[in-house]
């Protein structure tokens, strides 16, 4: 069954450093989505992305964070300047047209700041 | 005013039971959809079930059901025939899909966690 891939899985950086975390949505999809969800609270949406552009993005999303298709597969999310509070679990999904347009998410990626 | 409201932080249920999950929502969108993930402690987030405004029946998947309430905003999820497996985080979603035809953002409840006890 085709899934979202998340690499990598465990990201540890020092504060004030720039961070990628990689994606591969489903093939088939074309709508794509980053939600964080810090230790212990609920997930929170960051930015969904369709046609190559974004078409959504939440209060979270600031300057120091982009996302970036660079080609045909891969989704990524970038943060410039990581600082303490940006430590998370960072969730792509995909979702494609058709019913209840369900996202698919991945295993995720554990950011941790120090 | 929180979208999605998961009044139960946290249930025991025995083995082979069934358990019911509580999620109340508010929205003004005529047009949402609902669904439910779960997380276990490996952290991915799997997604279970969806129910569709407009859906006249309950959704079903397996073991999973949706008891759709609309006049009260409810959309409990019901885990038949509870198995240790079955032991993670529940989080119910709504997707408001007026204003575009897909890809909108989800919004989380604060989830519910499960605990089957053999």
């Amino acid at each position: 069954e085709p899934e979202v891939t998340q690499t990598p899985s465990h990201q540890v950086t020092q504060m004030g450093q720039e961070v990628i975390l990689r994606c591969v949505p489903i093939s088939n999809h074309l709508y794509f989505y980053w939600y964080r969800q810090i230790l212990g609270q609920k997930v929170e949406f960051l930015v969904s992305f369709y046609n190559n552009e974004i078409s959504e993005k939440s209060e979270i999303f600031d300057d120091q964070f982009s996302v970036e298709r660079p080609d045909g597969s891969n989704f990524t999310l970038k943060i410039r300047s990581t600082k303490l509070e940006d430590s998370a679990m960072y969730f792509c999904a995909s979702s494609r047209r058709g019913t209840g347009n369900i996202q698919y998410f991945g295993a995720g990626t554990r950011l941790s700041v120090l | 005013a929180q979208k999605i409201t998961q009044t139960q932080p946290g249930m025991f249920v025995q083995e082979k039971e069934a358990v019911t999950l509580d999620c109340t929502y508010d929205t003004s969108d005529p047009s949402y959809g609902l669904f439910w993930y779960k997380q276990p402690s490996s952290g991915e987030m799997i997604f279970l079930i969806y129910q569709g405004s407009y859906d006249q029946q309950n959704a079903t998947e397996g073991r999973y059901s949706l008891n759709f309430q609309k006049a009260r905003k409810s959309a409990n999820l019901v885990i038949s025939a509870s198995q240790l497996g079955d032991s993670a985080m529940y989080f119910c979603a709504m997707r408001e899909e007026s204003y575009k035809a897909a890809g909108n953002k989800l919004t989380f409840g604060g989830g519910t966690r499960v605990l089957v006890k053999p």
